[in-house]
């Protein structure tokens, strides 16, 4: 157990629908990241948080967006959903947002667009 | 920028035998480098990461790393793996402000 945690485990939903991707980090990391994990992609990093603040963007979609509340818990919003939207999304957190750290990821949320 | 490329997507092997997983990056700044794991259904773990001195990382469950500078590579091995090895192994860089993964080489270890 990485101590990270991530709801829900399964989504399902529509094209054109929003979603809430929720994260939880470590106790006591103040560094949250999102990635995107599809089959053709791979592990596509997505944003990072630190300490309630933007960090660093990666391919992040216009329609998504997130946010650090100030308990450190991080939301990961996906609207007006598409197929290929379908992937398993990633939280991942680490102490401090410097170079070298190591990241502790959640099992991730698979997200399901029909 | 920066990129890891995973030579091979998958590679199976027989268990007791040795395996090297390779793996190699392009950055124009100086880089950190990681390996993670994948178990089925389970996040990212860190087997193990260079960032200075010996080129030679050791890291969890008896697996090791060497950094080669010169030909841009960072390739896992392990002398003699087990069934418990299979997983989908993620070589990773960072360069900049972000950690870049490679698409991931899937173990497949088998008696």
């Amino acid at each position: 157990d990485s101590g990270v945690t991530q709801t829900p485990k399964h989504l399902i939903t529509a094209t054109g629908q929003r979603v809430t991707l929720r994260c939880s980090p470590r106790s006591g990391d103040l560094s949250v990241y999102w990635y995107q994990q599809s089959l053709d992609q791979g592990l596509q990093f997505l944003i990072q948080y630190y300490n309630g603040e933007e960090r660093a963007k990666g391919n992040i979609l216009e329609r998504f967006s997130a946010q650090q509340f100030p308990d450190l818990h991080s939301e990961l919003n996906l609207s007006s959903l598409e197929l290929g939207d379908s992937a398993l999304y990633f939280c991942a957190s680490s102490i401090s947002g410097e170079f070298g750290r190591e990241l502790f990821f959640g099992s991730g949320t698979q997200l399901s667009v029909l | 920028a920066q990129s890891v490329t995973q030579l091979d997507s998958q590679v199976p092997v027989f268990e007791e035998a040795p395996v090297e997983l390779r793996c190699n990056y392009s950055s124009s700044v100086s880089v950190y480098l990681f390996w993670y794991v994948q178990y089925p259904n389970q996040g990212l773990q860190l087997l193990l990461k260079y960032l200075s001195g010996s080129t030679l990382v050791k890291g969890i469950n008896g697996f090791e790393a060497e950094f080669n500078k010169s030909q841009t590579s960072f390739h896992l091995r392990k002398p003699s793996v087990h069934i418990s090895d299979t997983a989908e192994y993620f070589c990773a860089v960072e360069g900049y402000s972000t950690l870049t993964f490679g698409k991931g080489t899937m173990l497949l270890v088998s008696p």
